[in-house]
Parts: structure tokens; C-alpha cells; sequence
């Protein structure tokens, strides 16, 4: 079965320092990994996605992520926090079934982070 | 400007009233998709559609509708509301093929008393 699954409800850190959210995920065949925030009362907007290629990518408002093969991760970083980036974030994983050419998205439960000043 | 647009942005009704959830997107997109989301749970998808006249169920097709008449519009459809049906609503579109990030509409918040 396809799945992602973030093991924190809640991050919070300190504005200036660097943050993680974490995500990992089980598929069958190859990934695309993706990351969106949701801010309140908005819809989600995307962050920044692997498909292949370097295993880290950079996306909007300076966050990056790594993907890691082996341990089937894709975590979500930012070098130095800030209060703005307060906001639920998602992971999201599209899978293939059905013989789907474009496939279903799989989401996490999201993680809430915040960034004290 | 591009956008998902997501009409009403807050519903609420009683249980067995007919109702329907209008999603319009102005980006000339094949894909799109209606999600809920609820505490705990995160987003789960109730139908997608490929393209017009191509709908396909997702995970909690249930006690959903869905239709593509035109390649704008992807209403979301409730013909006989339930309490369980309480949640906040999310349209998604994009270009077709699995790289493509989804663009998401604001939400629709629906109270079923």
C-alpha cells in the first residue's frame, strides 16, 4: 500500500535557527516527492518537489529537502527559521495504480510549525 | 490571475439537503481534483478527473458525486448530506502528468447538522 507518513504533529523551534519536518514514505516503483504549506484559512501551495536527479532540491521561501533512498525519506529544511514560516505542512507522495498514466497523490497528516520569535 | 476558485467558502445545512460544492480553475488545466481534509487525517482524496468526461474515484468516494462537463469546472456534488460529511473541502488542478504540482482552491468549510 502507498503511504506517507510525517512522525510529528507539532515542530517548534526558535526564529534564526535551522528547522526540519520530517516525511517519510512507501511506494511501490519510483517516487515524486513533494512538499505544500498551508496557511490559515488557505489552500495549500506548493513548496518544492523531487522527481530525480540530486537528491537535494530548493524550492520557494528558502526551504530545500533531501531525499534519501535508503532510508525512504524526504525531509523538509530551512538553514535559519522565521516567524512567518509558521504554517502546516504536508507531504505528499504520487503513486502509481491502476494503470493510472498520471497517478493518485498520497498526503501525510501534516506537521504544524512554529517559530517562536 | 490564476487561481482555483471554490464556491461557497462556508456552508451550513442540514442533513438529507441537497448540495453542491462549485470548483472553477482559469489556468487550462486537464486535472483536477477534490480533497477533504480533516484533524488527524490530513487530505484525502475524494474523486479526480483527467480531463473532461474522465472522473475516477479516490479514496472516500462515498456519498459523492462528481461531474466534468467542461474543463473548468469540476463541481462537487452531495445528494444527501450526512453529519459525517463535516469537513473542510479542497479543489486541486493541474497540468496533466505526474510531475506537475497541484494549485489549490481556498476550501470550502461544510457543517452537516
Amino acid at each position: 500500500a502507498q503511504s506517507v507518513a510525517q512522525p510529528e504533529d507539532q515542530v517548534n523551534v526558535a526564529e534564526g535557527n535551522p528547522l526540519t519536518v520530517k516525511c517519510t514514505y512507501s511506494v511501490s516503483g519510483n517516487p515524486y516527492l513533494f512538499w505544500y504549506v498551508q496557511y490559515p484559512n488557505r489552500g495549500l501551495q506548493f513548496l518544492l518537489k523531487y522527481i530525480t536527479g540530486d537528491n537535494l532540491v530548493k524550492g520557494s521561501y528558502g526551504f530545500e529537502a533531501e531525499f534519501n533512498k535508503s532510508q525512504t525519506s524526504f525531509h523538509l529544511k530551512k538553514p535559519s527559521a522565521l516567524v512567518s514560516d509558521s504554517a502546516l505542512y504536508f507531504c505528499a507522495v504520487r503513486s502509481w495504480d491502476r494503470g493510472s498514466t498520471l497517478g493518485r497523490l498520497y498526503f501525510g497528516r501534516g506537521t504544524q510549525l512554529t517559530v517562536w520569535p | 490571475e490564476a487561481q482555483v476558485t471554490q464556491n461557497p467558502r462556508y456552508l451550513i445545512t442540514v442533513t438529507g439537503k441537497k448540495l453542491t460544492v462549485t470548483c472553477s480553475q482559469n489556468m487550462n488545466h486537464e486535472y483536477m481534483s477534490w480533497y477533504r481534509q480533516d484533524p488527524g487525517l490530513g487530505l484525502r482524496q475524494i474523486y479526480y478527473s483527467m480531463n473532461v468526461e474522465v472522473t475516477d474515484k479516490g479514496d472516500v468516494p462515498e456519498g459523492y458525486k462528481v461531474s466534468r462537463k467542461e474543463k473548468r469546472n469540476f463541481p462537487l456534488i452531495l445528494e444527501s448530506p450526512s453529519p459525517n460529511q463535516t469537513s473542510l473541502y479542497f479543489c486541486a488542478s493541474s497540468f496533466a502528468g505526474a510531475v506537475q504540482p497541484q494549485h489549490f482552491g481556498d476550501g470550502t468549510r461544510l457543517s452537516i447538522l
